[in-house]
Formats: structure tokens, sequence, C-alpha cells
């Protein structure tokens, strides 16, 4: 069964610092992958996919991800974080084919934006 | 935003007792799913749904069963509330799996007691 692992379960950073989010995931067949944003009391919301193509995917909010086949990673970045930026973040993973296609979810990482 | 909503939006129940949770989209997706929220869980999937009357089981559907008689509503049933089923529940829609974002709701609080 696919596994997603989201190596941290919070990380603290300063206003306008870089920011990395992690997800490892354990399938050896093609993928499509996600990030998602969930703000306090709200749902979650897709911030970008990764579907095919250039591995490097831009998403909303500056945020941007890149995909690497040969570690089964696809790591969150964004360069400068806001206050607001501060939420929890899912890793999603579903597979092209000979597997499931409904995502399977990381834990989350919480992101912690101090001023 | 996407059209979907989730009644009740807080409940608090007693042990043993049945509830119902009820997601209605207006976006025609074939897809629908229910998924609860655990501190240290993540999102994990109870149940979902692929038309009308057809479902299947997530990775944690014990003590949960759903319905669903028309595409725009996807029932969620705790027969038999137990604590442990204290949790927040998202439903989500998508057109279908595979490379489509899923969509969610805004999320129901259940507390059993």
């Amino acid at each position: 069964a696919q596994s997603v692992t989201q190596l941290d379960s919070q990380v603290p950073v300063f206003e306008e610092a870089p920011v990395e989010l992690r997800c490892n995931y354990s399938s050896s067949v093609s993928v499509y992958l996600f990030w998602y944003v969930q703000y306090p009391n709200q749902g979650l919301q897709l911030l970008l996919k990764y579907l095919s193509g250039s591995t490097l995917v831009k998403g909303i909010n500056g945020f941007e991800a890149e995909f690497n086949k040969s570690q089964t990673s696809f790591h969150l970045r964004k360069p400068s974080v806001h206050i607001s930026d501060t939420a929890e973040y899912f890793c999603a993973v579903s597979e092209k084919a000979g597997g499931s296609y409904i995502p399977t979810f990381g834990r989350g990482t919480s992101l912690i934006v101090h001023p | 935003d996407a059209g979907i909503t989730q009644s009740p939006r807080h409940k608090v129940t007693e042990t043993g007792t049945p509830v119902t949770l009820r997601c209605h989209q207006t976006e025609n997706h074939r897809y629908m799913y229910w998924y609860r929220q655990d501190p240290g869980h993540g999102l994990r999937l109870i149940h979902y749904s692929y038309g009308v009357k057809d479902t299947d089981k997530g990775e944690v559907s014990d003590g949960y069963s759903v319905s669903r008689s028309k595409t725009e509503d996807f029932l969620l049933t705790l027969e038999s509330a137990t604590s442990s089923q204290t949790s927040v529940y998202f439903c989500a829609i998508s057109e279908s799996t595979g490379s489509y974002e899923q969509y969610f709701g805004p999320g129901t609080r259940l507390t059993v007691t």
C-alpha cells in the first residue's frame, strides 16, 4: 500500500526566512503528487500539483515544489514566508496505474511563522 | 470556491447514540469522500463514493456506514457513536481520481461524550 511520509510534524520559522517542508512517498509506480494547505478552522485547499513534465511546480502564494523521482520526494519550498503562511500543510499521492487512484495523505506539517 | 456544505458544523452526542453527518455538493462531481482528521494522524479516509449507490471502504471504515442516493448528497452514519469517533470530519469531492484535485468542505466537529 502507498504510504506518504512528512518528515517534520512542526516547522517553526521566522517571517521572511525561507522554508522547506519535506514529503516522501513509497510508491514504485508513476504517481500524481499534491500539496494542500489548511488554514485554522477551515478545510483543505490545493496549493499545487505535479502531473507530468517539468519537475519544478509553482503554486499559489509563492510556493513551489520539486518532484524527485529517484528519491521519491516532493518537497515544498517558499523563499520568504509571511505570517499568513501559518497553517497545516499536507502532501498527497495518487498512483497513475496498477494501484490506488484514491490519494493517500501524509500526516501533515504545521508551519508556524514567527514575527 | 467549490460548492460543498457540511451539516451540522458542530455536534455533541452521547456514547451509543446514532449520528448522521451530511455532505452536499453543487458541482455535480462524481466522487465524494469522507475523511476524519485527528492530531498526529493527518487525514484518514473513511469511505468514498464513485457514483449514486456506489461506495467503497477506506482505511478506517469500522463503525461507519455511508449512503449516496443522489449525486449531490453523501451521508456518513455512526450507528452507535463511541468516544474514539470524536474527531473533525471532512467531506471532499472530485471529478475523478488520479490527477484530479479534491475540494474539501468546511468540516464537522463531532464530540462523543
